[in-house]
């Protein structure tokens, strides 16, 4: 099987504009997470979409937000940018049962300046 | 809510030498442990989990960990580390009925030869 894949991998923006990353997960796994790595924080959860919907939420700003395709594909997309959303954007796909292991993408490295 | 600690921000450790990552939970209930690692420049990926029996779990290359559960801990282990095992090294908990893992803050190991 093919793993998870994100684009684009890497992004420069400047604060104030807008970026969208994609991720497409494991064939057959319709659960969708996002995660933000950055070297204080490690990894911290966004949110993630089951069947196009929205089922977890992390503690993040209105700016974030995420939406599902009836492929599973998802995007995230984060508005007006601020020097502070420099981070490497983390996707993870499962099969959403208890216990279950999370895949990781490589990951989009995003840059604001 | 639960949390999840590494204590060890930083190691640098000689080939050879042995390992002890730890990490500590906080949540009552059932749960279910991870350890990922991260190699640099590769995805997050999993080194090994605990979901229920033996609390002693074998993952790949020589690692292991130990689930206490009196002391909420999964500590990570490898008698004779080796230069290949520099990377960033994660915990992670869900609990309940939870697929979705709170990490802990990540510990980076360094293996100089």
């Amino acid at each position: 099987k093919a793993g998870v894949t994100q684009t684009p991998r890497y992004l420069i923006k400047t604060r104030g504009q807008q970026v969208t990353l994609s991720c497409s997960p494991i064939s057959g796994h319709r659960s969708v997470s996002w995660y933000q790595q950055t070297p204080g924080q490690g990894l911290q959860f966004l949110f993630e979409y089951f069947s196009e919907t929205q089922r977890n939420k992390g503690n993040f700003p209105g700016r974030f937000s995420g939406r599902q395709f009836s492929n599973s594909r998802s995007e995230m997309n984060v508005s007006t940018l601020e020097l502070g959303d420099s981070a490497l954007y983390l996707c993870a796909s499962s099969n959403a049962q208890a216990g279950e292991t999370q895949y990781f993408g490589p990951g989009t490295r995003l840059l604001v300046l | 809510a639960q949390s999840v600690s590494q204590h060890n921000h930083h190691v640098i450790l000689s080939e050879a030498a042995s390992l002890e990552l730890g990490c500590n939970y906080s949540y009552g209930g059932t749960v279910n442990l991870f350890w990922y690692v991260q190699y640099p420049g590769q995805h997050l990926q999993l080194l090994l989990k605990y979901f229920s029996g033996d609390p002693l779990v074998k993952g790949i290359k020589g690692f292991e960990a130990e689930f206490i559960k009196s002391k909420f801990s999964f500590n990570l282990r490898k008698p004779s580390v080796q230069w290949s095992d520099t990377a960033e090294y994660f915990c992670a908990v869900t609990t309940g009925g939870s697929y979705i893992p709170t990490f802990g803050r990540g510990t980076s190991l360094i293996v100089h030869p």
